[in-house]
């Protein structure tokens, strides 16, 4: 099966610039994460779709960052205004409905603010 | 608060040799237990799973045991090859209602194995 597509790979921008990262899940997959990724650091979750619909989004930075899932299946993760502070690697990662499946990551988007 | 710890950071040994790499979480209320291998610049690769009903999961030379009452879980690898080295991380799944759960994941180990 095809994996998690993510795009772009490598973007870098100045701060307060706004940046929007893209992912297409598995198909099939109804549960999709974005993840950051600091250097040095575990990934965190920023924010979960069931379907098209957020279930969790505590621990995303609304006053910059929004994410939505269009149909329910691909996704965009934006920031506007970018800072220093968020240059990460951003994962997308989708998985079944069940939690008994594992979840399966992109490659990626390796996020540089200067 | 779950928090997920790894040990150790990181791991030089030389080829063929087996390893242990440690994790250990606080919060034993897990609905699972997952590691990965992470390459330089690359994304996560799914190893093993393991259900918090389990004890261990074998596939090739990993085998991944699970001890949810003391928090701790081990990836074993055995007779490590160059080609093994990445970072290695665990994480646990938490379910926070019918329909959202939360991966948490540990800082990694990061193995060199050298010829």
């Amino acid at each position: 099966e095809a994996g998690v597509a993510q795009s772009p790979r490598y973007k870098i921008i100045e701060k307060r610039q706004s940046v929007a990262f893209w992912c297409n899940p598995i198909s099939g997959h109804a549960t999709l994460y974005w993840y950051q990724q600091i250097l040095g650091q575990g990934p965190k979750l920023l924010i979960q779709f069931q379907n098209n619909g957020v279930v969790d989004d505590s621990q995303l930075p609304k006053d910059r960052f929004s994410a939505e899932r269009l149909k329910g299946v691909d996704s965009t993760l934006k920031i506007q205004p970018a800072k220093l502070e968020d240059s990460a690697v951003y994962l997308c990662a989708t998985g079944q409905r069940s939690y008994n499946s594992p979840l399966h990551f992109g490659n990626g988007t390796r996020l540089t603010v200067t | 608060k779950q928090e997920v710890t790894q040990i150790p950071a990181a791991l030089s040994v030389p080829e063929g040799e087996n390893l242990v790499l440690n994790c250990s979480f606080t919060d034993s209320a897990i609905y699972n237990l997952q590691w990965f291998r992470q390459d330089p610049g690359k994304g996560l690769t799914s190893l093993l799973l393991i259900q918090s009903s389990q004890r261990e999961q074998t596939s090739g030379r990993l085998n991944a045991s699970l001890d949810k009452s003391s928090g701790r879980s081990t990836l074993y690898i055995a007779a490590s090859q160059p080609g093994d080295s990445a970072t290695y991380l665990c994480a646990v799944r938490k379910t926070l209602s019918y329909n959202t759960d939360k991966l948490i994941f540990g800082t990694g180990t990061r193995l060199q194995v050298f010829p």
